[in-house]
């Protein structure tokens, strides 16, 4: 089946450092993959689409010069929070999107990765 | 704006009881609706829906999608305390990226308690 890799699962940072967290498909390739942040007792919120070879598409609101996204490959896209602040502190899960048929038709779906829990101080 | 709401936010309810978790939606380009259950960390796949009418079912849990209503319906029966969890509703949808790739909408998830 399709496994979508998180690292790391869980990292402590000081304030004012950058963060980077990797999201591998490992046994298929993705064009697309997605980033979000999840805060506590919230859903999860969709932060960019990650493109390879081109540049991440962002969401409304969401600064692309604190969050950067690197699509270098069709299995690894990379998210890296800078200057990172406690308010960065969240939880932040990727997914890619892996092809299935059902019924004769052609579906995505959507595959996660375990997910990093930052914590800034 | 594209938007998934769920309903109700928390649900606690006694092992055995039947459960109906609810969502609605209103996207543009919908292609499906994901069903999720989530734990402790990273969601997990319960169901894809595409087509109206017609239930999907695994075990204890069945869900269905009606397009012309915009929602759907997540069913569980004799509910288990293991059942105990944030579901999670999400649509996917046209996004933005090349080729307008899809891109899933969340809801803000239902959180479930079965007591013993």
């Amino acid at each position: 089946g399709a496994v979508v890799s998180q690292h790391p699962s869980r990292v402590i940072c000081k304030s004012g450092t950058s963060v980077k967290i990797e999201c591998r498909s490992l046994d298929f390739q993705a064009t697309t993959m997605f980033w979000y942040r999840q805060f506590p007792k919230k859903s999860l919120m969709l932060m960019a689409t990650s493109n390879e070879g081109s540049k991440a598409t962002y969401e409304q609101g969401v600064e692309k010069d604190k969050f950067l996204i690197n699509h270098a490959s069709l299995t690894l896209s990379t998210l890296t929070v800078t200057s990172a602040h406690p308010e960065d502190s969240s939880f932040y899960i990727c997914s890619a999107s892996y092809p299935s048929w059902d019924r004769g038709r052609l579906n995505t779906e959507a595959f996660f990765g375990q997910g990093t829990r930052l914590t800034v101080v | 704006e594209d938007k998934v709401v769920q309903s109700p936010l928390s649900l606690v309810v006694h092992e055995g009881d039947t459960v109906t978790l609810n969502c609605s939606y209103e996207v543009t380009n919908f292609r499906s609706l994901l069903w999720y259950k989530q734990e402790k960390k990273a969601p997990t796949f319960l169901f894809m829906l595409t087509s109206s009418g017609i239930e999907k079912k695994s075990g204890r849990l069945s869900s269905i999608l009606d397009k012309k209503e915009l929602f759907s319906i997540l069913n569980i029966t004799a509910t288990q305390t293991g059942d105990s969890a944030i579901y999670l509703c999400a649509v996917e949808a046209r996004g933005l990226g090349s080729q307008g790739a899809q891109k899933l909408v969340f809801g803000q998830g239902t959180r479930l308690t079965i007591n013993p």
